[in-house]
């Protein structure tokens, strides 16, 4: 009765390279929602996901940012040209179906590093 | 393991005392808050919530109090273990939009043996 997995959990990346997260969510699940962590604070959220299609990214950065979840495979959060501010733990939750007043449950994250 | 908010607040207390960790929450249209827990390395555990037409619930050795009138939260902790060192979080959502979780920025709770 697996979770929700997120791979890498740890990613090192040059500033200007590209950055990718993979987020599965929990069997049954078609809900993703990603969050940033950022050292020593809570967690921000960032974009929300159905099956194929976005939901809500007002949370997500306006540039190099973007975030899928396909039809079949896991939930991607893709950062393009990284910089060392976007070095942080990123977080996904999923949920069967439209969230609302229920706990999200979240994987363990990907830690980016970019030197 | 990698430490999570250096600099954050920390409560330390004695194996076996009790805990209470408070929340401050900004909205007041908020209307269901959650507290988890996070230990180094590892993603947010839900603990417990409670939603805004409760001042009060109880879990496995966790209570959650909510005071609406100045928007507080506390967590108390009840014979706190050394597993409960980590670091913890209230959450609060809105309606409106309740899958963005409001996250506040953390307590460290240390357990001395």
């Amino acid at each position: 009765n697996a979770g929700v997995m997120q791979n890498p959990r740890h990613l090192v990346r040059r500033r200007g390279q590209e950055a990718r997260l993979r987020c599965s969510p929990m069997k049954g699940h078609s809900h993703v929602y990603w969050y940033r962590q950022l050292p020593e604070e809570g967690l921000k959220f960032m974009v929300y996901l159905q099956k194929e299609n976005i939901i809500d990214e007002s949370g997500m950065p306006k540039e190099r940012f973007s975030a899928e979840f396909p039809k079949e495979g896991p939930s991607i959060l893709r950062i393009q040209q990284v910089v060392r501010g976007d070095s942080a733990a990123y977080f996904c939750a999923s949920s069967p179906g439209g969230y609302y007043n229920s706990p999200l449950h979240f994987g363990n994250g990907t830690r980016l590093t970019v030197t | 393991g990698e430490s999570v908010g250096l600099h954050l607040p920390t409560l330390s207390v004695q194996e076996g005392d009790n805990s209470i960790i408070n929340c401050a929450y900004s909205n007041s249209a908020s209307d269901y808050f959650i507290w988890y827990k996070q230990e180094s390395g590892k993603g947010p555990q839900f603990i417990i919530d409670i939603r805004s037409n409760m001042d009060k619930r109880q879990g496995q050795r966790v209570t959650v109090l909510l005071n609406k009138t100045v928007k507080h939260l506390s967590l108390q902790i009840a014979a706190t273990q050394p597993g409960d060192s980590a670091v913890y979080f209230c959450a609060e959502n809105i309606e409106d939009s309740s899958y963005k979780l409001i996250f506040g920025s953390g307590t460290r709770l240390l357990v001395r043996p």
